[in-house]
């Protein structure tokens, strides 16, 4: 059986960091990418990017780039996502999903609540 | 502002059947046959119902269909029942040399009266 599991939620500052993870399980982990998307408070659907766990590849959504680095640890099937720079607007639920051959995303995290406030 | 454009709302009866539209353009839905829907519950992770426009998982009614025509795709879910009531997100590829490569639509929120 599929399953990611998200960390924790998280409160931070405006200009801070943080690292999402996103522990992978049910599946050969580097057969599938990992997709990011975030839902700020009331809204919808935000494509973030992508990444290779097989092979570290990775592909950023243009409004985030040098903001954004994600990255997998293939030894413990787990998928992370650093997002620094932090500002009010990054406040949202920030979810991983699996991406199946780059065609859709079949299974989902439960989703990790970022807090960005002063 | 959402790539896709879907309506804020709908609404039905038990039984009823309802159709959600995702208008797209000749640089997202009309180009590429990969479509997707995602059904999302209060408090809850999106859920896939519909891939590549028209296919469902394992797993998910048959009360749920997709469907593509030009830049607009559907969903109709037939058989209304309470538990349809969430929102829906339609999703389509992109193309890898645009930002994003993914786009999704701004949601609908689904009612079952």
């Amino acid at each position: 059986q599929v399953h990611l599991v998200q960390s924790g939620a998280e409160v931070k500052k405006p200009g801070a960091s943080v690292r999402l993870s996103c522990k992978t399980s049910g599946y050969t982990f580097t057969n599938y990418g990992i997709t990011w998307v975030r839902q700020a408070p009331g809204q919808g659907l935000e494509w973030m990017g992508w990444i290779s766990p097989y092979d570290g590849d990775t592909n950023y959504a243009q409004n985030l780039q040098g903001r954004v680095t994600m990255t997998t640890d293939t030894s413990t099937s787990t998928a992370y996502m650093d997002l620094r720079s932090l500002r009010s607007d990054d406040t949202a639920v920030y979810y991983c999903a699996r991406d199946f051959d780059n065609r859709h995303f079949d299974y989902w995290g439960q989703g990790t609540l970022v807090t960005v406030s002063s | 502002q959402s790539a896709l454009t879907q309506p804020a709302s709908v609404s039905g009866s038990p039984g009823q059947s309802i159709t959600i539209s995702c208008t797209g353009s000749s640089s997202d839905v009309g180009s590429y046959n990969l479509v997707s829907w995602y059904q999302q519950h209060p408090g809850k992770a999106p859920k896939l119902i519909i891939f590549e426009g028209s296919k469902r998982p394992s797993g998910v009614s048959n009360r749920f269909s997709g469907s593509k025509s030009g830049n607009t795709a559907s969903l109709t879910i037939s058989g209304l029942q309470a538990e349809d009531e969430a929102d829906y997100y339609c999703c389509s590829y992109a193309g890898s040399s645009t930002s994003p490569n993914w786009v999704f639509g701004g949601g609908t929120k689904l009612a079952v009266l």
